[in-house]
């Protein structure tokens, strides 16, 4: 079965240094999304991506964060300088379609801010 | 603002039982709802779905029932299995762009 897989597993980090989290989507799927789980909190969406352009993002995602589809499979989230409220894990996922009822998740990324 | 609402953050069933996951929401443009199970240190993993021109849809031992009147969504696990022990959260959409995510309900089914 495809799988939306996300590297690395495990991000320490010190405040103010940049992190770029890595996912490799489902090859066919045309929107991408990033998602973080604050420990303990619930799920948060971060921002979609089709086409190449950001489609929606919320009001977590500011200037400090950004994404890219550098090539054909790789779907990153960039935070430009991190802070200790960043320490959460990090989903990507995937749908070929917005109609699709299935959204593939990774895996997620612990981001540890110290 | 929480616009998913999963008030309950824990529930116990022993095994074979019925388990009722609850779920609320406010936006009534929603008109997509979707239940993930989530286990620790992996990724959701969606489970079920249904669109708000449905008020049940059935998969399995997973069913999820809309009162779109009263904006509550449960999801019925019957019977309920040990495997089933997982966090599961309530998700919603309207455009597909943006889902909103319920806080989860940790189910712990009992042997």
């Amino acid at each position: 079965e495809p799988e939306v897989t996300q590297t690395p597993s495990h991000q320490v980090t010190q405040m103010g240094q940049e992190v770029i989290l890595r996912c490799v989507p489902i090859s066919n799927h045309l929107y991408f999304y990033w998602y973080r789980q604050i420990l303990g909190q619930k799920v948060e969406f971060l921002v979609s991506f089709y086409n190449n352009e950001i489609s929606e993002k919320s009001e977590i995602f500011d200037d400090q964060f950004s994404v890219e589809r550098p090539d054909g499979s790789n779907f990153t989230l960039k935070i430009r300088s991190t802070k200790l409220e960043d320490s959460a894990m990090y989903f990507c996922a995937s749908i070929w379609g917005l109609s699709t009822d299935t959204q593939y998740f990774g895996p997620g990324t612990r981001l540890t801010v110290l | 603002d929480q616009q998913v609402k999963q008030n309950s953050p824990s529930l116990s069933v022993q095994e074979g039982r019925i388990s009722i996951l609850n779920c609320d929401y406010t936006n009534s443009m929603f008109d997509y709802f979707l239940w993930y199970k989530k286990y620790p240190a992996e990724g959701p993993t969606f489970l079920i779905s249904i669109s708000s021109i449905k008020d049940k849809n059935e998969d399995g031992r997973f069913t999820v029932f809309l009162n779109k009147s009263a904006k509550h969504l449960s999801l019925h696990i019957v019977p309920s299995q040990p495997g089933d022990s997982a966090v599961y959260f309530c998700a919603a959409t309207n455009t597909g762009n943006q889902f909103y995510f319920g806080t989860g309900t940790s189910l712990t089914v009992i042997p």
